[in-house]
């Protein structure tokens, strides 16, 4: 499989318990994205890599949350002390630069 | 400065028909122009771009019109299907640069 992989694809946490997800990009891409999706809406920028540089953070990633791309190659997102609003689907992105994304199939978080 | 408006939030189209989504930015600098089609609980998936040195581009039944003077985008579908029955979000990139930034989607039913 060539395209864009998330783990998990579900996860339900209680609030106030952090959580950590991975992305495998696609592997000639150097370009990585996250974006945060909420139900009838567009998704909505977090962060993105060149490489394993981190080159833009949106005002959305609140201290809680962090992004690493070790090595260039897989991503992790992490959000420590999840909070209800927290529920959403995280997607992960991978490109060349100046070329659409390709989507993963997200992973889908919910806060209780 | 960063901003694409989608229009219509939704539509409904007879089985057969064209279907006609339309976006607008205001940044000059994009200069690639990404459609995603989204169904519920996926991610959403590259369908057909264009970049701004061409007025149309046409795959399959999906068609980019684009006019740069007036800074607009459309996507048409043509012999709609209950199949493209979806959301669409049309995106646009600043080359080299940043990240994708997305319309407001468009929910499209296609009635059979």
């Amino acid at each position: 499989d060539t395209g864009v992989s998330q783990d998990p694809r579900h996860k339900i946490t209680k609030r106030g318990q952090n959580v950590t997800f991975r992305c495998d990009p696609i592997s000639e891409h150097n370009r990585l994205y996250w974006y945060r999706q909420t139900l009838g809406q567009g998704p909505e920028f977090l962060t993105y890599f060149q490489n394993e540089a981190q080159l833009e953070k949106s005002r959305l990633l609140s201290d809680r949350f962090s992004a690493e791309r070790p090595k260039g190659s897989f991503s992790t997102l992490e959000i420590q002390r999840t909070e209800q609003g927290d529920s959403a689907m995280y997607l992960c992105a991978s490109s060349r630069i100046g070329e659409g994304a390709f989507f993963g199939q997200g992973t889908r978080l919910t806060v209780v | 400065q960063q901003q694409v408006k989608q229009s219509p939030q939704s539509l409904i189209v007879q089985k057969g028909g064209i279907s006609i989504i339309n976006c607008a930015y205001e940044n000059t600098a994009f200069d690639y122009f990404p459609w995603y089609q989204q169904f519920p609980g996926k991610g959403p998936a590259l369908l057909i771009a264009i970049r701004p040195d061409v007025s149309e581009k046409k795959e399959g039944r999906f068609t980019i019109s684009f006019n740069k003077s007036a800074k607009q985008f459309s996507l048409h579908i043509m012999d709609s299907q209950p199949g493209d029955s979806a959301t669409y979000f049309c995106a646009a990139i600043v080359g080299g640069a940043q990240k994708l930034v997305f319309g407001q989607g468009t929910r499209l039913t296609i009635n059979p």
